[in-house]
């Protein structure tokens, strides 16, 4: 069975400060994606990295890919209260997904 | 383009009843997977449908099943309703028949309440 850990379980943060998500397994995907959940809703994909070593940035979000493929970052700047919401990372490994437990990111302003 | 269509969005079951959940995907999706989300367990994958085939399947019991119909639309059941099944339910659809770089489309989910 594959697992995806993501650290930390819950962040709370002032609006503006720097925050990194980490998502990490010992099996290889091949690719991973991000997703972003606000109550009452579906997950809502934010990016998909597909190459080991690989960066991806989206206005202040910026992910990386681990170079073997088992781990990924997501790392926001200057966090503004709208970013809060439950992030979750997602391991490809053929027609399903993998998801991590998830990351409540909570900006006050 | 519309998106994917779960109805109903809330549904309340008494134990050991049996519930009935659908999904319309975008569009062009020929692929339809089931999700469970719980507090506790998180998103677990329940199920994956390609062109009426079901291809891969979690670890629950066998009183969730699916389907999958001719113009892609998707059904999940549960049989014999525990407590423990009430959950958001989600579906999710994809264009490509593996993996999907491109990402799923989730729907807004089916809010299980069983009691």
């Amino acid at each position: 069975t594959q697992l995806l850990e993501q650290s930390p379980q819950f962040l709370s943060i002032q609006e503006g400060e720097n925050l990194t998500v980490y998502c990490n397994s010992s099996s290889v995907f091949s690719s991973l994606q991000w997703y972003r959940q606000e109550p009452g809703e579906g997950p809502v994909l934010l990016v998909t990295v597909v190459t080991g070593g690989e960066v991806k940035k989206l206005k202040r979000l910026t992910f990386q890919f681990g170079d073997a493929r088992k781990d990924s970052s997501l790392h926001i700047t200057a966090a503004q209260p709208g970013d809060t919401g439950l992030y979750l990372c997602a391991g490809n490994a053929g027609n399903m997904l993998t998801f991590g437990g998830g990351t409540r990111l909570m900006v006050k302003p | 383009k519309a998106g994917v269509t779960q109805t109903p969005r809330y549904l309340i079951k008494t134990r050991g009843q049996q519930v009935t959940l659908s999904c319309s995907p975008i569009s062009g999706h020929r692929s339809v997977s089931w999700y469970q989300q719980t507090p506790g367990q998180g998103l677990q994958f329940l199920f994956e449908y390609f062109s009426e085939t079901q291809r891969n399947k979690g670890n629950f019991p066998g009183r969730f099943s699916g389907r999958q119909f001719s113009n892609s639309r998707s059904e999940m059941n549960v049989s014999t309703l525990e407590l423990g099944d009430s959950a958001l339910y989600l579906c999710a659809s994809s264009r490509d028949s593996n993996w999907s770089p491109y990402g799923y489309t989730f729907g807004s989910g089916t809010r299980l309440t069983v009691v």
